[in-house]
């Protein structure tokens, strides 16, 4: 089955500095790519995704990279807020089944 | 357009007994997954359900766990004879009608199942 991978498991950076999380995954057949975020004691919600056909997609201060062949996606915020604080989940989709990382805890401070 | 709803939020049982866990999807949806939470760790996939069926069950531990998605009414999760182990909260998510899962899963709140 998917195996995916996730670094760092603890992110810690002032406001305004950029935040990058990175994700490797195992099968090859997997083609979508969401991001989740995860506010204390909240739901996963949906911020950003990417699908298999693309290298990389954008979204106001936040960015997510593909890379098939070396089979990694990475995560990027740019200009961090505190409200950008929360645990962050990638998640690998190959046959109808998300497999998601272990999870980033990024804290953003004032 | 109601979202994911899951009950209850909390749940407390003592070691032996059962748990209960409930989850209606998104209006129109008709996938259900189950996954469990434990500190510190990601979203384990558990079950996999449409309707009347059970799709893949291969993250549920092959004793005590069980779930259903009827033709009527919510899917449960069903923890029989519950263990500390248990405790984690239970997602439940679910996903528009298609063969295989081309876009986003909606969450529910969760239900935190802590067993005493």
């Amino acid at each position: 089955g998917e195996n995916v991978e996730q670094h760092p498991s603890t992110l810690s950076v002032q406001e305004g500095d950029s935040a990058v999380i990175k994700c490797t995954y195992s099968d090859s057949a997997s083609n979508y790519f969401p991001w989740y975020k995860q506010e204390l004691g909240k739901r996963p919600q949906l911020i950003i995704d990417i699908r298999s056909n693309v290298g990389e997609k954008k979204d106001q201060r936040i960015a997510v990279t593909l890379n098939k062949t070396a089979k990694h996606f990475s995560l990027h915020i740019t200009e961090t807020q505190p409200e950008d604080s929360a645990v962050y989940f990638c998640a690998a989709t190959g046959s109808y089944i998300p497999t998601f990382g272990r999870g980033t805890s990024l804290i953003v401070h004032p | 357009n109601a979202g994911v709803m899951q009950n209850p939020r909390h749940l407390v049982r003592r070691r032996g007994q059962e748990a209960r866990l409930r989850c209606s999807p998104m209006k129109g949806h008709s996938h259900v997954y189950w996954y469990r939470q434990l500190p510190e760790e990601g979203l384990k996939f558990m079950v996999y359900l449409q309707k009347e069926n059970i799709i893949d069950e291969s993250g549920m531990p092959k004793e005590r766990f069980s779930a259903e998605f009827p033709k009527e009414g919510p899917s449960i999760l069903r923890i029989q004879q519950v263990v500390r182990g248990d405790s984690a909260a239970y997602f439940c998510a679910s996903s528009p009608p298609g063969g295989e899962v081309t876009g986003e899963l909606f969450f529910g709140e969760g239900s935190r199942l802590t067993v005493l």
